[in-house]
């Protein structure tokens, strides 16, 4: 266990819909990442944020966003979907240092 | 980040000394070699890191050679439940204000097969 949680687990919805993914990072870790996988694409690199101001941008498409609250927990939205947005994704947290990211279960969004 | 070359698959018994290889020539100085490895669809687990002297901690070990250039993962006795992909990762960490870093380039990795 990573301590890095995700919810949900499982993710069915529609074409065209929009969705919100939820990560909560370890104890006292203030960067959060979102990574996503795909058959074709491997693991990808989406975002990181840190503290609550975006750090980082990878391959994100304009159609997700993303954000980390005071709390620290951090939400990737998903919006007008796609059957080529199905996939997992893996939220990932790091402390101060940056180092070493922790990777929590993933949510398998599923778009029909 | 440097550029990895990792062997697509490999099998090992089980019980034996599991030695994955890693290519890195490319490698900078600030660049530390890092590995996951992912089990089936779970989220990767983190196994190791170093920068030039080699590692070890509960999970594994890591030789890196003194030029740098390639590494080694080794999982002393491996056992049906390391069979997993394995990702050999080289990034530079840098620390700028506040902390942090940016996300890790994932390669396709190393399929590990334990057999029994």
């Amino acid at each position: 266990d990573s301590g890095v949680t995700q919810t949900p687990k499982h993710l069915i919805t529609a074409t065209g819909q929009r969705v919100t993914l939820r990560c909560s990072p370890r104890s006292g870790d203030l960067s959060v990442y979102w990574y996503q996988q795909s058959l074709d694409q491997g693991l990808q690199f989406l975002i990181q944020y840190y503290n609550g101001e975006e750090r980082a941008k990878g391959n994100i498409l304009e159609r997700f966003s993303a954000q980390q609250f005071p709390d620290l927990h951090s939400e990737l939205n998903l919006s007008s979907l796609e059957l080529g947005d199905s996939a997992l994704y893996f939220c990932a947290s790091s402390g101060a240092r940056g180092d070493t990211q922790y990777f929590g279960p993933g949510t398998r969004l599923t778009v029909l | 980040d440097a550029k990895t070359t990792q062997p697509p698959s490999m099998d090992c018994a089980e019980g034996r000394a599991a030695n994955l290889p890693c290519n890195h020539s490319t490698i900078s100085g600030n660049e530390y070699v890092y590995w996951y490895r992912q089990i089936h669809s779970q989220g990767p687990q983190y196994i190791i890191h170093g920068l030039k002297n080699n590692e070890t901690n509960e999970m594994a070990s890591l030789i890196i050679t003194e030029d740098r250039k390639s590494s080694t993962l080794i999982l002393p006795h491996a056992t049906l439940r390391d069979t997993a992909v394995y990702y050999c990762i080289v990034r530079a960490i840098f620390m700028y204000s506040g902390g942090g870093a940016d996300g890790l380039t994932f390669g396709k990795g190393t399929h590990l097969i334990i057999q029994p």
